[in-house]
C-alpha cells in the first residue's frame, strides 16, 4: 500500500520570505500523481499544485513550486514571496495511474506566516 | 461553475439518530468520492463512484454507513445510528474521467455527535 509521510507537523515563516514543505512517499508504482493540497481555517480543501510522475520537469504556479526527485520518492513544496493567506494548513497526497482513483493523504503541515 | 456542493455545512446531533449528509458533484464529473477528516487519522477516502456505481467502499468503517449516488448529479452518505466516534468533517469531492486527475472538493460537513 501507498503512504505518504510530511515530517514536519508545523512551520512557520516570515511574510515575504520562502518556505519548503517536505513530503516523502512509498510506492511501488512508476506511474503516477502528486498533489499538494492546502485547507485554510476555512476547511475548504484547494489544489496547490499537481505533477505526473513521468514528467521530469518540476511543476510550477505562480509562486508555488515542487521539487520532485523522483528516485528519492520525495515531493516538496516551496512557496516564495509568502503572504499572510498563505497560512493554512498544506497536505501532500499521492494517487496512483488512472484505474485507481484513491488520494492517500499525509498528516499535513500546519503553516503559519507571520508579519 | 458552482463547484461541489455540500449540505448541511454543519451538523449537530445526538448519539443514535440517523444522519444523512448530501453531495452535488460539478456537472458533468464522472467519479464522486466520500473523505472523512479527524485529528487523529486524517483525511480518510470512505467510498467512491464512478458512473454512479460504487468502486471502492473498503474505507466504510462499518455497516452503520451507507452511501449512495441515484444520478449523475447528487450522492449521499448516511450514517444510522450515529455515534459519537462518527463526528468529524466529511467532504465529498469530484474528478472529471478525461481530464486531469484533479479531485475538486466541496466544502465539508462538519458533524458534531453528541
Amino acid at each position: 500500500a501507498q503512504t505518504v509521510t510530511q515530517s514536519q507537523p508545523e512551520m512557520s515563516v516570515q511574510e515575504a520570505e520562502t518556505v519548503t514543505l517536505s513530503c516523502t512517499y512509498d510506492t511501488s508504482e512508476n506511474n503516477y500523481y502528486l498533489f499538494w493540497y492546502k485547507q485554510p481555517p476555512s476547511r475548504q480543501m484547494i489544489l496547490v499544485i499537481r505533477q505526473e510522475a513521468y514528467k521530469q520537469q518540476n511543476a510550477t504556479e505562480n509562486r508555488f513550486s515542487v521539487n520532485f526527485q523522483k528516485a528519492a520518492k520525495s515531493f516538496s513544496l516551496k512557496i516564495s514571496d509568502s503572504q499572510l493567506g498563505d497560512t493554512a494548513m498544506y497536505f501532500c497526497a499521492f494517487m496512483k495511474q488512472r484505474g485507481s482513483e484513491k488520494l492517500v493523504f499525509g498528516k499535513g503541515t500546519k503553516l503559519t506566516v507571520n508579519p | 461553475d458552482a463547484g461541489v456542493i455540500q449540505s448541511p455545512r454543519h451538523e449537530v446531533t445526538e448519539m443514535g439518530q440517523e444522519v444523512t449528509l448530501r453531495c452535488k458533484p460539478i456537472s458533468g464529473h464522472d467519479y464522486l468520492f466520500w473523505y472523512r477528516q479527524t485529528m487523529m487519522r486524517g483525511l480518510e477516502l470512505l467510498i467512491y463512484f464512478n458512473n454512479n456505481v460504487p468502486i471502492d467502499d473498503s474505507g466504510m468503517p462499518e455497516d452503520r454507513f451507507s452511501a449512495k449516488m441515484p444520478n449523475a448529479s447528487f450522492s449521499t452518505l448516511k450514517i444510522q445510528p450515529s455515534e459519537p466516534r462518527d463526528s468529524a468533517v466529511y467532504f465529498c469531492a469530484s474528478s472529471l474521467a478525461r481530464g486531469p486527475e484533479t479531485q475538486y472538493f466541496g466544502p465539508g460537513t462538519r458533524l458534531l455527535v453528541l
